[in-house]
C-alpha cells in the first residue's frame, strides 16, 4: 500500500513547454485533487475528481488540463507553461468512513512536485 | 478577505508549553481539516472534525460551529512539533475533493 504517488519531484520547464504530473493512489479512493502552494498563499485548488471519468475545476484552473479515466490515477497537464505556473504542486486523495457523527473522512497527500518555468 | 483565517502566522515555543493555533472561517462547513507540513513538505492529515471535540496523542482539535471557530492544541510541545500547521474547510454541499486552506501557521518549538 504505497498511498498517493506523485512524480516527478522536481521539473524545471522552459516557457511555452507541455509536461504531465502523474499522480496515482493505491487505497480505491473516489475522491482526488491537485492542489498548487506558492509562498504566502494557503494551498489552492486546481482540479478534482469524484470518480473515474467525473472531474470539476477548483479555485484556479487556467492552464491546466485532467483527466480521470481510472480510479487510482489522476494526471495533471501543463498545456503551454508560463512562468505563473512555478509553484509547488501536490496531488490529494481522500475517503469517507463511518464513524462519530456524520461519519468521517480522511486526507493523503502525495509528496509534492516543485515545478520552476523559465 | 480570506474564508479561512488562521492566527497566530508565526508561533515560538520552549519545549514543553501548551500551544493553540486557531482558525477562523466564514462560510458554512461540513468538515474542518487540520494539517501538519513538515520542513521538508509533505503535508499530512492530523484531524477531520464536524463537530466536537478530538484527541490524538498530545494533540486536540476543537470546533464550534456556531462560532465559525477551531482550535488545535498541542501539550507538552516538543522540538520535533516544528513544522507549519494548516486548517482547510471543506464548504456546506461541497465535494470531498473541494477544500478551502487557510496560509497556515508556522510553528518553531526550541529546545
Amino acid at each position: 500500500n504505497a498511498g498517493v504517488t506523485q512524480t516527478p519531484k522536481f521539473q524545471v520547464l522552459k516557457t511555452g513547454q507541455s509536461m504531465t504530473l502523474q499522480c496515482a493512489q493505491d487505497m480505491n479512493h473516489e475522491y482526488m485533487s491537485w492542489y498548487r502552494q506558492d509562498p504566502g498563499m494557503g494551498l489552492r485548488l486546481i482540479h478534482y475528481s469524484v470518480g473515474a471519468g467525473i472531474t470539476d475545476q477548483g479555485e484556479v484552473p487556467n492552464g491546466y488540463n485532467v483527466s480521470r479515466s481510472t480510479t487510482e490515477d489522476f494526471p495533471l497537464r501543463l498545456l503551454s507553461a508560463a512562468p505563473s505556473q512555478t509553484s509547488v504542486y501536490f496531488c490529494a486523495s481522500s475517503y469517507s468512513y463511518p464513524g462519530g457523527a456524520g461519519g468521517s473522512e480522511k486526507l493523503f497527500f502525495g509528496s509534492g512536485t516543485q515545478l520552476s518555468v523559465l | 478577505k480570506n474564508e479561512v483565517e488562521q492566527s497566530p502566522q508565526n508561533l515560538t515555543a520552549q519545549e514543553g508549553e501548551f500551544i493553540t493555533i486557531n482558525c477562523s472561517y466564514s462560510v458554512g462547513i461540513s468538515a474542518l481539516h487540520w494539517l501538519q507540513q513538515h520542513p521538508g513538505g509533505g503535508i499530512v492529515s492530523l484531524f477531520m472534525l464536524s463537530s466536537g471535540k478530538k484527541k490524538h496523542g498530545r494533540l486536540i482539535a476543537t470546533i464550534n460551529i456556531q462560532e465559525k471557530h477551531s482550535s488545535l492544541h498541542i501539550t507538552a510541545s516538543h522540538p520535533r512539533d516544528s513544522a507549519v500547521y494548516i486548517c482547510a474547510v471543506r464548504s456546506y454541499g461541497g465535494s470531498q475533493g473541494n477544500l478551502i486552506f487557510g496560509k497556515g501557521t508556522k510553528l518553531s518549538v526550541k529546545p
